[in-house]
């Protein structure tokens, strides 16, 4: 257990739907990570947060968006969804620090389903 | 741009034999070097990290890897596989060069059969 959650596991969705992914970081972790894994693509970087403020984009479409909140859980927001966007989103958090800013610790993802 | 490569996607092992998954980053300088690994329906779970110093890292279940500079690789090691070692094992890069600041570029993974 790495000690990052996310809800749900599993979610089904119809194609035009808007879907919302939650994950809460390990006790004391500052940033928050979204990854998507899909099997055509592989684990591909979406966004990261720190301490509230977005800091940096990857592969995010613009039909979706992110924040984190004053207790530094996650949402990720998925909207007008389409059958190419089922995946596993993974959500990862670390320290943040300039100590060790890479070691990621991942949850165990949400399977989005869109049919 | 920053990448990593698994040439092998998939290899199969028989329990009890050694195991050697190749790993090939590309990077400007030296890298953050990682390798998690992924169970069926479940999360990826960090086995082991490179930062700095020595070359050769020990991580958890019994894996180890090492660091080559003038190979650019970052190959995952273990002497003896067991049954629970299947799964999908994967090398990720990360560091400042990294647009994007703090993500990880991953490769595209390998899974890993074990035969009885």
């Amino acid at each position: 257990d790495s000690g990052v959650t996310q809800t749900p596991k599993h979610l089904i969705t119809a194609t035009g739907q808007r879907v919302t992914l939650r994950c809460s970081p390990r006790s004391g972790d500052l940033s928050v990570y979204w990854y998507q894994q899909s099997l055509d693509q592989g684990l591909q970087f979406l966004i990261h947060y720190y301490n509230g403020e977005e800091r940096a984009k990857g592969n995010i479409l613009e039909r979706f968006s992110a924040q984190q909140f004053p207790d530094l859980h996650s949402e990720l927001n998925l909207s007008s969804l389409e059958l190419g966007d089922s995946a596993l989103y993974f959500c990862a958090s670390s320290v943040g620090t300039s100590a060790h800013p890479y070691e990621q610790y991942f949850g165990p993802g949400t399977r989005l389903t869109v049919t | 741009a920053q990448s990593v490569t698994q040439p092998d996607i998939h290899i199969t092992v028989s329990e009890g034999a050694s195991l050697e998954l190749r790993c090939n980053y590309s990077y400007g300088a030296t890298p953050y070097l990682f390798w998690y690994v992924q169970s069926p329906g479940q999360g990826l779970q960090l086995l082991l990290k490179y930062f700095s110093g020595d070359t050769l890292v020990q991580g958890i279940k019994g894996f180890e890897a090492e660091f080559k500079r003038s190979q650019s690789s970052f190959n995952l090691r273990k002497p003896s596989v067991h049954w629970s070692d299947a799964a999908e094992y994967f090398c990720a890069v990360g560091g400042p060069l990294i647009q994007g600041a703090q993500k990880l570029v991953f490769g595209q993974g390998t899974r890993l059969t074990i035969n009885p």
